[in-house]
């Protein structure tokens, strides 16, 4: 499969944990996006990285969230002292070196749950 | 005020039957449209892009007022398969990854 991959694809944790989840993205595709859905709404964007670079960060991005690319590969998305708040499916997206970076393929996605 | 505001339904139709969505935006730059579908618990797909003068893939037909800032989707002859949420999705221009999704609008086609 060469789409994009997430991993976990679901993670139970309790309030207070930090979580880490990975994304990969289709191979050479170099724009990384990260998004986070909670039910009954669309994806809100949360951040975009450009290879190892993170052009953009929403404000939905609190300090307790960070996002790393640092080989401009795999992208990891941390929380740290998970709030209940936090529960919602985070999903990755990638989008190819040459052509229109809206055209953004997605992964799985990973579905959180902060008891 | 939200970038992309849609009615979130549900829409129940027959099998056959014709069904419109429709959604606003918010920002006068936004430059590019589309309509994503997404299966439940099931990441967003691309279903087509929206073009100023209307697109039409088979039995799906996008249509785009730039002055009215307004998009909508067609579905003729509707499937059981057609069954899924209906997201629609403006971005500011093409060098700008950020996508901003509308709520989605969920259709159930019934045989």
């Amino acid at each position: 499969d060469t789409g994009v991959s997430q991993n976990p694809r679901h993670k139970i944790t309790k309030r207070g944990q930090n979580v880490t989840f990975r994304c990969d993205p289709i191979s050479e595709h170099n724009r990384l996006y990260w998004y986070r859905q909670t039910l009954g709404q669309g994806p809100e964007f949360l951040t975009y990285f450009q290879n190892e670079a993170q052009l953009e960060k929403s404000r939905l991005l609190s300090d307790r969230f960070s996002a790393e690319r640092p080989k401009g590969s795999f992208s990891t998305l941390e929380i740290q002292r998970t709030e209940q708040g936090d529960s919602a499916m985070y999903l990755c997206a990638s989008s190819p070196r040459t052509g229109r970076a809206d055209t953004q393929y997605f992964g799985p996605g990973t579905r959180l749950t902060v008891l | 005020r939200k970038e992309v505001e849609q009615d979130p339904g549900p829409f129940n139709v027959p099998e056959g039957a014709t069904v419109a969505f429709n959604c606003t935006y918010s920002n006068s730059a936004s430059q590019s449209f589309f309509w994503y579908r997404q299966d439940c618990r099931k990441e967003p797909k691309l279903l087509m892009s929206v073009y100023s003068s209307g697109n039409e893939d088979g039995r799906f037909t996008a249509q785009l007022n730039r002055a009215s800032q307004y998009i909508s989707l067609l579905i003729r002859d509707s499937k059981l398969s057609d069954s899924a949420t209906y997201l629609c999705v403006v971005n500011r221009g093409s060098t700008l990854g950020r996508l901003y999704f509308g709520r989605g609008t969920q259709l159930t086609v019934w045989p």
